[in-house]
């Protein structure tokens, strides 16, 4: 079985400080993983993938994730936050051999003036 | 493209009113899921398909709700009768075999 957890619900920065969303999964097999931003009252947006290429793989808005398979984590980050980046953001881990999309349920970044 | 399109944005309804949202794909692709979120279970999977055929519809609340995809570009998600409890953003999204998501900018419906 595969599933994700976003270890932390809720994360409050400072505008211009580094940002870190943490994200683990389990899977059998090698996964495909997703990271997707989703602003108030908006549909969900893709910001990044990992799809067994490189393990430190850039998004959009300056973002970027590490693949760490002994660690079992997809942890996102970005050097220096933006007022624009408070949303909320979800972790996905997908299993290419099945269809099965596992959906992390959601960490809500703060960004701080 | 377009990208996911859906109608209608907003649907206020009065409980026991017959409800159906639309979703438009992305063209060529053969997947379709429907989403309902909620600020108390967060994001839920509902249905997919494959090809225009049902896959998974384990997570549909209960027979009130029922999809359809009659052709590649077109599905329905209707609710009958709606019920407060019922009150969400629907979001639905399409993808190709082992490709991300691509998601709509959703329903929000409120049933009052």
């Amino acid at each position: 079985a595969q599933s994700v957890t976003q270890l932390d619900s809720h994360v409050s920065v400072s505008e211009g400080t580094p940002v870190l969303l943490r994200c683990n999964y389990s899977s059998s097999y090698s996964p495909s993983l997703f990271w997707y931003v989703q602003h108030p009252n908006k549909g969900l947006q893709l910001l990044l993938k990992y799809t067994s290429a490189a393990t430190l793989v850039k998004g959009i808005n300056g973002f970027e994730a590490e693949f760490k398979k002994s660690e079992t984590s997809f942890h996102l980050t970005k050097p220096s936050a933006h007022m624009s980046d408070a949303a909320e953001y979800f972790c996905v881990v997908h299993l290419y051999n099945n269809n099965d999309m596992r959906f992390g349920a959601g960490t809500r970044l703060t960004v701080k003036p | 493209d377009a990208g996911v399109i859906q109608s209608p944005r907003h649907e206020v309804t009065e409980m026991g009113q017959e409800v159906t949202l639309r979703c438009k794909p992305i063209s060529g692709h053969d997947y379709l899921f429907w989403y309902r979120q909620t600020m108390m279970r967060g994001l839920e999977l509902l249905i997919y398909f494959n090809n225009n055929v049902p896959i998974d519809d384990s997570g549909m609340p209960e027979d009130r709700f029922s999809a359809k995809m009659p052709n590649a570009s077109f599905s329905t998600l209707k609710i009958q009768p709606s019920e407060p409890r019922d009150s969400a953003v629907y979001f639905c999204a399409s993808r190709k075999q082992g490709a991300e998501q691509y998601f709509g900018p959703g329903t929000r419906l409120t049933v009052t």
